[in-house]
């Protein structure tokens, strides 16, 4: 089993929408409607952001959004805000009950 | 509130054991239908997911660290614990644990410790 695929860096100026990405294979991101974003800011514990793809946890602001096609799933963050600048982490269940996550992608607000 | 707390030695050989417990307080394990896990953040890299167990006391395992790696839960302290053994300086990392609803719906991680460094150096 490999990570998933992530650009290391994304970037957007306050207000506007940025898109990361998390690529995968068949047997994971592409095999199940099971992926989850993370947001992780320096020296913080990890965030759950997203989960089953699309799904918002009770508290996590509208302007961040998931999809999948294919083998690659999407987080948008859409409204930039300036507290959005942090390391996000894809994950996805990938058979076997096991699990994976992806290498992570520093979103910088410009 | 549920919490969850990471103890262990910070400081572990190389091909020692290492041995962490995470004390889950607000809940209890045996009784909430809940999966409880391991995850590992190398220093400036990305997460891992190491294993997790069920409440009922089954275990899963990332595939690349089965064979070294041990999860159990301590009903009567309401901890549960990680042992990796044969250990290089590879491992060294953060060291989360954190509860899950499910396994196959992709982890769900909802609640984290706040993560303990483990370093391996003789």
């Amino acid at each position: 089993q490999s990570a998933l695929t992530q650009p290391p860096s994304a970037s957007g100026s306050p207000g506007q929408s940025v898109t990361i990405s998390c690529t995968g294979t068949s047997s994971d991101v592409g095999g199940y409607n099971y992926v989850s974003w993370y947001q992780q800011h320096p020296g913080k514990t990890p965030k759950l952001m997203i989960y089953e793809v699309s799904k918002r946890p009770s508290g996590v602001p509208n302007r961040f959004s998931g999809s999948k096609s294919g083998n690659t799933a999407s987080l948008t963050v859409s409204g930039l805000q300036a507290e959005d600048e942090a390391d996000y982490y894809c994950s996805s269940y990938a058979g076997g009950n096991s699990l994976l996550f992806g290498g992570g992608t520093k979103l910088t607000v410009l | 509130q549920l919490q969850l707390q990471e103890s262990g030695p910070g400081l572990v050989k190389p091909s020692e054991t290492l041995s962490l417990s995470c004390t889950v307080s607000g809940a209890s394990i045996s009784s909430s239908p809940y999966y409880w896990g391991w995850v590992r953040q190398p220093p400036g890299k990305g997460l891992e997911w190491i294993g997790s167990i069920y409440y009922s006391g089954n275990t899963y395992h990332n595939p690349s660290l089965k064979s070294r790696v041990t999860i159990y839960v301590d009903t009567s302290t309401n901890q549960f614990s990680l042992r990796l053994s044969s250990v290089t300086a590879a491992d060294t990392a953060v060291y989360y644990c954190a509860r899950h609803p499910c396994l196959v719906c992709g982890g769900n991680f909802d609640y984290w410790g706040q993560g303990a460094l483990v370093t391996v150096s003789s």
